[in-house]
Order: structure tokens, then sequence, then C-alpha cells
């Protein structure tokens, strides 16, 4: 069935560089997506969202990028801080109401 | 902002035993309510929508006799896990939407999760 995937499962940065978190889905019908975060032993917290119509959103530190062409979602984070080690998941936007989850990229923040 | 509660933060149960997990919404009525669950190092994976007054929606493969969802009012939806076994251990999410701010289908206010552990 449609799925959202992740390839790397843990990513390690040096702290004040920046990131960045890749993601694969093969849903081409989705309307928008989604980047979320979780640290350990919490519920996942909203990063930013993005339209399927748009290729680019920025936000506060972080930027999305959609490739529509080859399904690619990726996350930036610029200057990475030690509070954003966490795991952070793509998702999509699809049916009434749903959100699927991918599988999750480790952000490991090296001080 | 808005907030969604989970209790009991973390719950050990026997095996056979049923638990159950509230998820509350604090300052915002909640229409629509979603439990997920979680194993160690793996997605989240939605197992039911919750709708205030009216029966769950469950994804495939979830047993709704084994899942027993509530959403008696607009700011709290119960899951039972019943006659629990060790492979029910596992964290579980609730999420709510609050129609009244939240303008994208997708948008929801997600809790802090509960850990379930059957011994």
């Amino acid at each position: 069935g449609e799925s959202v995937g992740l390839h790397l499962p843990t990513l390690s940065v040096q702290e004040g560089d920046n990131s960045i978190i890749n993601c694969a889905y093969s849903n081409s019908a989705s309307d928008y997506f989604i980047w979320y975060k979780q640290e350990s032993g919490k519920g996942p917290q909203f990063i930013i969202d993005i339209r399927s119509n748009m290729d680019k959103r920025q936000g506060q530190r972080v930027t999305v990028l959609l490739n529509k062409t080859v399904k690619h979602l990726s996350l930036q984070i610029a200057a990475t801080q030690p509070g954003d080690s966490a795991v952070y998941f793509c998702a999509e936007g699809g049916g009434y109401q749903k959100v699927t989850f991918g599988t999750g990229t480790k952000l490991q923040v090296i001080p | 902002g808005a907030v969604v509660s989970q209790h009991p933060s973390w719950v050990i149960c026997k095996s056979g035993t049923s638990v159950k997990i509230e998820c509350r919404s604090l300052d915002f009525q909640a229409t629509t309510m979603f439990w997920y669950r979680q194993f160690p190092k793996q997605s989240l994976m939605l197992m039911a929508t919750s709708n205030e007054g009216s029966k769950a929606t469950y994804e495939q493969g979830v047993e709704k006799d084994k899942f027993l969802i509530n959403h008696a009012s607009l700011t709290l939806s119960t899951l039972t896990v019943t006659s629990a076994h060790p492979e029910d251990s596992s964290f579980y999410i609730c999420s709510a939407r609050d129609p009244y701010t939240q303008v994208m289908a997708y948008e929801q206010y997600f809790g802090p999760g509960t850990r379930l552990t059957v011994t």
C-alpha cells in the first residue's frame, strides 16, 4: 500500500552545523506533508508543513523542500542546537483527517 | 496553546487484565480524537479515529473488541486494552483536533503518550 518512509535511521551533526533529514514518500496523491519532532518518551510535536503545490517553505530555523518529481521531502535545520536532538518523522496528511507517519530519523547533535 | 493530556503516563499490568487510558483536551473541545500505537524505535501507527458521540473508526488490522474506544464527551476519549498480553506493550499516543482553530484536516494536537507494559 501507500507509505511514507525514511532512509537514514540516525543522523549525527555537530552543534552549529546545518542538518538535513530526508524522506521518501510513495503516495503521489498526497495533498500535504508534515514534519514532526518527537523527543524521547513524548508525543510528536508539529514543526512545519507544506502543501503539494509548493516546493519550499521556511519557518524559524527550518526549511522544508518538496520534490514531487522524485517524491522526496526534506527538512533542513539551520545552526543545529542540542535541543534539536530528537526523532524526526515526515508524515502525509492523507485521507479525511488521517496522518500517515514515516519511519523516523534520529538526530543526534554533537556538542 | 492547546494542550492534550493523557493519563496515566505509564502503566504496568498483568497479562489477561484490562487497562484504560484517558485522553483529554484541556482547553478546547475536540470533536475528533485519534489513537496511535508506537513500538520502540518505530513509527506511529494510527489505530482508530474517535468521533464524539459516535462509534470509533478502526484501521485495518486493529481489533475493535480488544481496543475499546469511547468518546463520550468533547474533552475526553478513552482507550481500553482488554485482556492485555505482552505483545500489547507499547507507547499509546492520542491526538485531538480543535475544529475551531485548526483549518487543515490533518492538524491535530498530540498528547504526551502512555507507556503500557504487560507482564
